[in-house]
C-alpha cells in the first residue's frame, strides 16, 4: 500500500525567511496530493493541493512542486510570518481508491 | 457554508468503558471519513462511507471499534471496550463524492483519554 514520508519533523526559521517541507510517496500510481496546515487543538485545514498533471502550483506565499518521476512533492512557503507556526501535513492518494495517506507532520516554527 | 460538526469535544473514559462520537458532514457531501490521530502523528483512516455504504474499514478494529451511518448523512463511531491506546483525536472529515480528488474537509475532532 501507499506509504508517505515527511521530513523534517521540526523546522525553526526567522520570520521573512521561507521554509520547505518535504514529502516522498512510495505508490507510482498517486494521483493527489494534498496539504493541510493544523494549529494546535484545531481542525486540519487544506492549504494547497496538486494533482499529477501539474508539476507546480502557488497561491500567494504558498507553492507545491511535484517531482513524479522520483515520487516527492515539497511545500514552499515564502516570507514566512508568525502565524504560519502550525503542524503541516502531507498527504497522498492513489488512482481507484479514495483514501489519503498522510505524512508524520513537520512542526513549523516562525520566530519573529 | 456550515462545517463538518463534531460532539463531544472532549471525553474522558476508563479503560474498559465504552464511547461514542457523533459527526454530522456538510450538507450534500456523500462521502464520510472517520480517523485516528495520535499525539504527534497524522491521521489514520479507520473507515469510509459513501453515502450509507462502507467503502474500506480495513484499517478499523472491529473487534472493538464500530461505526454506522444509516441514513447516508450523519454517523456514529463507537469503542467498545476502550483501551489505553485508543487515546487520540478522532476526526471526522466529509467531501462532496470520493470518486475524483475531492478535498476532504475535516470537523474539530473530538479528544478521547482513556484512563
Amino acid at each position: 500500500g501507499e506509504n508517505v514520508e515527511q521530513h523534517p519533523s521540526t523546522l525553526s526559521v526567522q520570520e521573512g525567511d521561507s521554509a520547505v517541507i518535504k514529502c516522498t510517496y512510495s505508490d507510482s500510481a498517486s494521483n493527489y496530493f494534498p496539504w493541510y496546515k493544523q494549529e494546535l487543538g484545531k481542525r486540519p485545514q487544506l492549504i494547497i493541493d496538486i494533482r499529477s498533471n501539474v508539476g507546480e502550483k502557488k497561491d500567494q506565499r504558498i507553492a507545491v512542486t511535484l517531482n513524479k518521476t522520483a515520487k516527492h512533492f515539497s511545500l514552499h512557503i515564502t516570507e514566512t510570518q508568525p502565524e504560519d507556526s502550525a503542524v503541516y501535513f502531507c498527504a497522498a492518494r492513489s488512482l481507484g481508491a479514495d483514501k489519503l495517506i498522510f505524512g508524520t507532520g513537520t512542526r513549523l516554527q516562525v520566530f519573529p | 457554508e456550515a462545517g463538518v460538526a463534531q460532539s463531544p469535544r472532549y471525553k474522558i473514559i476508563e479503560k474498559r468503558q465504552s464511547v461514542a462520537f457523533w459527526c454530522n458532514p456538510i450538507s450534500g457531501h456523500a462521502t464520510l471519513y472517520w480517523y485516528q490521530q495520535i499525539l504527534g502523528q497524522g491521521p489514520k483512516l479507520l473507515i469510509q462511507f459513501q453515502n450509507n455504504g462502507v467503502v474500506d474499514d480495513s484499517q478499523l478494529p472491529k473487534d472493538r471499534f464500530s461505526a454506522e451511518r444509516l441514513k447516508g448523512v450523519d454517523s456514529t463511531l463507537k469503542i467498545q471496550p476502550a483501551k489505553l491506546e485508543d487515546s487520540a483525536v478522532y476526526l471526522c472529515a466529509s467531501s462532496y463524492s470520493g470518486g475524483t480528488p475531492d478535498t476532504q474537509y475535516f470537523g474539530p475532532g473530538t479528544r478521547l483519554t482513556v484512563l
